[in-house]
């Protein structure tokens, strides 16, 4: 079965360093995008992609990038992580723009 | 930016009873969607509804766009339906707003 899956699950890092976030979908979706999760915040946009070679910022992209080299994947990348992006983060994806997103199973990241 | 709002924040129901949740928004949209996180963080789509009404088993959505708001009812509640419900507004360009949520529990 086509899916979207998130790795790591859960991950511990240190102030400064640089954290790949991998999210991956076997639905052939054009579009992928990254989300945060905080307490009192709901989920934020960080950044999406409409298509190999395409991102785009969201609402809080300051400090995260992200790349799209194929289909089926849009890592994000915390360039030098800071505490507050402690969070909970969340890949989707849709076949098309307006269609409804596919959410992974979460990646709880924490910051120390 | 367009509001999104729902209510109640928080509910406690007896299993077996029925509940409605409202999602209200501030401005036009393109698109609406109903999520429930179960207790293990997980998003699972509910309904995918930009008018209309739609069910799915004890589960059913009605949006009325040009009034700006969405309903969930949930009936015969089971302690499987804990957890938080989202509702999110498609805006323009794929930009997803959810609403702050309503965390549900429900007891035996």
């Amino acid at each position: 079965d086509a899916e979207i899956t998130q790795s790591p699950r859960h991950k511990i890092t240190e102030t400064g360093r640089q954290v790949t976030l991998a999210c991956h979908q076997t639905w052939n979706h054009n579009n992928m995008f990254w989300y945060r999760q905080d307490l009192g915040h709901g989920l934020r946009l960080i950044h999406y992609s409409y298509g190999v070679q395409d991102t785009n910022k969201g609402e809080v992209s300051d400090g995260y990038s992200v790349s799209r080299s194929n289909t089926e994947d849009l890592p994000l990348t915390l360039e030098s992580a800071a505490s507050s992006q402690t969070s909970v983060y969340f890949c989707a994806s849709s076949r098309i723009s307006g269609e409804t997103q596919y959410f992974g199973p979460g990646t709880r990241l924490l910051v120390l | 930016g367009i509001q999104v709002e729902q209510s109640p924040p928080d509910l406690i129901l007896q299993e077996g009873a029925n509940s409605t949740l409202r999602c209200n928004f501030s401005d036009s949209v393109n698109n609406l969607q109903w999520f429930h996180q179960n207790p293990w963080g997980q998003l699972i789509n509910l309904f995918y509804i930009p008018s209309g009404t739609k069910q799915n088993g004890r589960l059913s959505a009605t949006t009325v766009a040009t009034e700006r708001y969405s309903l969930l009812y949930i009936s015969s509640s089971q302690t499987t339906d804990s957890g938080v419900y989202f509702c999110a507004v498609l805006a323009s360009y794929d930009k997803v707003i959810f609403g702050p949520g309503t965390s549900l529990s429900v007891i035996p």
